[in-house]
């Protein structure tokens, strides 16, 4: 079956300092991906739609200059959390389209604690 | 973002009883509605769908149901084990399949041995 994996699959970084992680799709070319964030005991919210080999698209009240989305290849997209603050900490998650599945294969999730 | 509701209500079963956690949607031109099991500190598990166009759809131990007058989704799951303990999503989604996957509010599930 399709596989999504997400790295780091947790990290602690710094007030102010920036954190990539990555969404790779293992057996499936994925052109769109999405990222969402959770908080503990809340539902998942979703950030942005990162399409291949253009900008993404995200929600309203996304801020697009913080959370900097790369879709360079078929199969790895990334989300960039610039300038990270203690509440950006939360449970981020993608996940990706294959094929004509109806449910979205999800990552693992990275769980991200800004101290 | 989007998401709908904020809080996760809970459910607590006997193993072995069987579980129905309900779901009420918000928008009406949602094409599929989708079901997933969280596990903590893991991403979502797809457990089953169901079209717009249908009203009941089976699987292994679940059954969803759609009532589209009144915009509820309910899963059941027949004889609950301890290994279904697990937050419980409904999403829905739209008909092309580049279309977003919203999720709802959750229910905590927790079945008591």
């Amino acid at each position: 079956g399709a596989v999504v994996s997400q790295h780091p699959s947790w990290v602690i970084c710094k007030s102010g300092t920036s954190v990539k992680i990555e969404c790779r799709s293992l057996d499936f070319q994925a052109t769109t991906m999405f990222w969402y964030r959770q908080f503990p005991k809340q539902s998942l919210m979703l950030m942005a739609t990162s399409n291949e080999g253009s900008k993404a698209t995200y929600e309203q009240g996304v801020e697009k200059d913080k959370f900097l989305i790369n879709h360079a290849s078929l199969t790895l997209s990334t989300l960039t959390v610039t300038s990270a603050h203690p509440e950006d900490s939360s449970f981020y998650i993608c996940s990706a389209r294959d094929g004509g599945r109806v449910g979205y294969t999800f990552g693992s999730g990275t769980r991200l604690t800004v101290v | 973002g989007e998401s709908v509701g904020l809080h996760l209500p809970t459910l607590s079963v006997q193993e072995g009883d069987n579980s129905i956690i309900n779901c009420a949607y918000s928008n009406s031109a949602s094409d599929y509605f989708i079901w997933y099991k969280q596990e903590s500190g893991k991403g979502p598990q797809f457990i089953i769908d169901i079209r717009s166009n249908m009203d009941k759809r089976q699987g292994q131990r679940v059954t969803v149901l759609l009532n589209k007058t009144v915009k509820h989704l309910s899963l059941q799951i027949a004889a609950t084990q301890p290994g279904d303990s697990a937050v419980y999503f409904c999403a829905e989604r739209g008909r092309t399949s580049y279309d977003k996957v919203i999720f709802g509010p959750g229910t905590s599930l927790s079945v008591i041995p």
